[in-house]
């Protein structure tokens, strides 16, 4: 079955500087690929995905790369805001359906002001 | 407003008890899943149901028990066969097309 890795497990970085955090995945079929930000004590919230037919899709300062070859994906987030700080989810799936996706274990990211 | 919500915030169960979780959608949505979430671990699928009066396994389904009667609600019930219940539990529904929609979690601790 499929299997999501995820590093870095925390990070730190400063206000305004950019933070990357890096899933791979196991499984070739998996075709679609989320990222979601949890806050303390709350559950998570989808902040963008992308599909295997792309490469990369941006959200304003917030943009995910992937790559098919390497089997992972990438979530980069720029001019990094103390409210940017959270745990963030990757999870690969062979569908949109919950019940396919595989979660990694998350990384904690601190902006420090 | 529409959403997921899930009841208790926090719930605290004896040994030997069993606890239900209430998850409860206005969402319209078909699909609803229960994610248990260890620190330090990804979301791990317990159970999962695509449509009313069926649900199925997910990864981790020894000691939980779910139903389906009704498209908005899809309760979980920890039963005393699960040893380890200390955990944070996370329900979501989703639609035709649409992204998971997370609930707020139940944090359940065994005292």
């Amino acid at each position: 079955g499929e299997n999501v890795e995820q590093h870095p497990s925390t990070l730190s970085v400063q206000e305004g500087d950019s933070a990357v955090i890096k899933c791979t995945y196991s499984d070739s079929a998996s075709n679609y690929f989320p990222w979601y930000k949890q806050e303390l004590g709350k559950g998570p919230q989808l902040i963008i995905d992308i599909r295997s037919n792309v490469g990369e899709k941006k959200d304003q300062r917030i943009a995910v790369t992937l790559n098919k070859t390497a089997k992972h994906f990438s979530l980069h987030i720029t001019e990094t805001q103390p409210e940017d700080s959270a745990v963030y989810f990757c999870a690969a799936s062979i569908s949109r359906y919950g019940q396919n996706f595989v979660f990694g274990p998350g990384t904690r990211l601190s902006v420090l002001p | 407003d529409g959403g997921i919500t899930q009841s208790p915030k926090y719930l605290f169960r004896k040994e030997g008890q069993n606890v239900t979780l209430s998850c409860e959608q206005n969402l319209n949505h078909d699909a609803m899943y229960w994610y248990r979430q260890d620190p330090g671990q990804g979301l791990r699928l317990i159970y999962y149901s695509q449509i009313v009066n069926d649900f199925q396994k997910g990864d981790i389904a020894e000691g939980y028990s779910v139903s389906r009667e009704k498209k908005e609600s899809f309760p979980l019930t920890v039963t005393s066969a699960q040893k380890n219940p200390t955990a944070f539990y996370l329900c979501a529904s989703m639609g035709w097309n649409t992204e998971a929609f997370f609930g707020q979690g139940t944090r359940l601790t065994v005292v």
